[in-house]
């Protein structure tokens, strides 16, 4: 069974940092592109950030690009997202999902997500 | 990018009932690359329907999509308690990946 565990989620102020982590089972974690998708409170999902298998090529939406980075651990079955100069405007749930086999941008398999909530 | 306006915002019906929920893109959706999501509260997003009208692994026949360029529909038939959640769908086919809004279905 696919899971995927994210944590590291809290309050932040403005203009901090603070790093996402996705633990991933129950497939071959080198085999899946993954990506970050958010959702901030009374809206809809917005997809965040994707990485290819080998963490080689990254892609980022535009209100994230410079800010955040993602990475991944394949040793560890680990995803990551790295948040700095967080703005009130990034407070959201934030899911980790596997990119599906068969195109760049479906997303087959979620995990329940962490939130961060920014704030003076 | 590709904006995906969902429509009803909200609803209520009664088990058993037939549901159509839309999804209207603001321009032609590359090869009909729409998925539909289901999310109920506290949960992760499950995939339910991609390429418009395939249904993902173990998702039961009383869910179907259909539509192309820029309208696609979900149809739930027979409703069940546990349908209850929120429906959202997501352009696949160009960058970068958007969704609508989500379509909250609440079953009495």
């Amino acid at each position: 069974e696919v899971q995927l565990v994210e944590s590291g989620g809290g309050v932040v102020r403005p203009g901090g940092s603070l790093r996402l982590s996705c633990a991933a089972s129950g497939f071959t974690f080198d085999d899946f592109g993954m990506t970050w998708v958010r959702q901030a409170p009374g809206k809809g999902l917005e997809w965040v950030s994707t990485v290819t298998w080998n963490g080689v090529s990254t892609n980022y939406a535009d209100s994230v690009k410079g800010r955040f980075t993602i990475s991944r651990d394949n040793a560890k079955n680990s995803l990551y997202l790295q948040m700095s100069s967080l703005r009130a405007e990034d407070t959201a749930f934030y899911h980790c999902a596997r990119v599906d086999g068969s195109s760049w941008n479906l997303f087959d398999y979620w995990g329940q997500g962490t939130p961060v909530t920014v704030s003076s | 990018e590709i904006v995906l306006t969902q429509s009803p915002g909200t609803l209520s019906l009664s088990p058993g009932e037939r549901v159509t929920l839309s999804c209207r893109a603001s321009e032609t959706v590359s090869s009909s690359y729409l998925a539909w999501y289901q999310q109920k509260p506290g949960q992760a997003p499950r995939l339910l329907v991609y390429g418009a009208a395939s249904r993902a692994t173990g998702i039961p026949d009383r869910f179907s999509g259909s539509g192309s360029g820029t309208d696609f529909t979900l149809t739930i038939s027979r409703l069940e308690p546990e349908d209850s959640a929120v429906y959202h769908c997501q352009q696949y086919g160009s960058s970068p990946p958007t969704f609508g809004q989500g379509t909250k279905l609440e079953i009495k």
